[in-house]
């Protein structure tokens, strides 16, 4: 399926582990960054979003980090578990709204598996 | 609530026949629309976007084409498909210009022999 990791990122984690997935960005002019979460076979799934005016945002379980200066994007999450395994994307966008029109690009993916 | 049906959601279609996928959106009005692909072990190429009835942008060049006959359908079609088609078709949306999430459907897997 499309989740096949002949070239994607893996992480292997143990259940009840932290796992912190990675994200390296090209555009200077993002100003927005999504992390998306994809199970085979599905569409993505919005799991947690920060705007460039901020290096850290929490949600349950996740939290985002932003590096600015490296252009770089980092996804955390506390306490990982089974259901957790799926393929993490990336995504930016210039703005979040106005001439951009939503339009996101994507980073490669990584494979995250979680070990009962 | 809002939701995004696709269909259908798996197609195997012999080389050079034609290719129709339909996306709708229920629950909001005016969404802007987008086509995905995804190749097997990649990240998502956006395609088609779409901001109203038969406002189509399209991000690069292919044999596939999209419309837009209503507001909240968009479609996605080709007249003679290649094998390099074959992929996992995503169509999304988002509720206006000042929010920057997308909404995925279910996607629609195309192989094409």
């Amino acid at each position: 399926g499309e989740n096949v990791g002949l070239h994607l990122p893996t992480l292997s984690v143990q259940e009840g582990d932290n796992s912190i997935i990675n994200c390296a960005y090209s555009n200077s002019a993002s100003d927005y960054f999504i992390w998306y979460k994809q199970e085979s076979g599905k569409g993505p799934q919005f799991i947690i979003d920060i705007r460039s005016n901020m290096d850290k945002r929490q949600g349950q379980r996740v939290t985002v980090l932003l590096n600015k200066t490296v252009k770089h994007l980092s996804l955390q999450i506390a306490a990982t578990q089974p259901g957790d395994s799926a393929v993490y994307f990336c995504a930016e966008t210039p703005s979040a709204g106005g001439t951009s029109y939503g339009k996101l690009t994507f980073g490669q993916g990584t494979i995250l598996t979680v070990h009962p | 609530s809002q939701t995004i049906h696709q269909w259908p959601a798996t197609l195997v279609q012999p080389v050079g026949s034609p290719l129709s996928l339909e996306c709708t959106v229920e629950g909001t009005s005016n969404p802007n629309l987008y086509w995905y692909r995804q190749a097997a072990g990649r990240g998502l190429q956006l395609l088609f976007y779409s901001i109203g009835i038969d406002q189509i942008s399209s991000e690069v060049p292919q044999n596939l084409s999209a419309s837009r006959p209503q507001d909240r359908q968009f479609i996605l079609s080709s007249k003679k498909l290649l094998l390099s088609d074959s992929g996992f078709y995503l169509c999304a949306w988002r509720s206006g210009p000042h929010t920057g999430e997308l909404f995925f459907g279910e996607g629609s897997r195309l192989t094409v022999l």
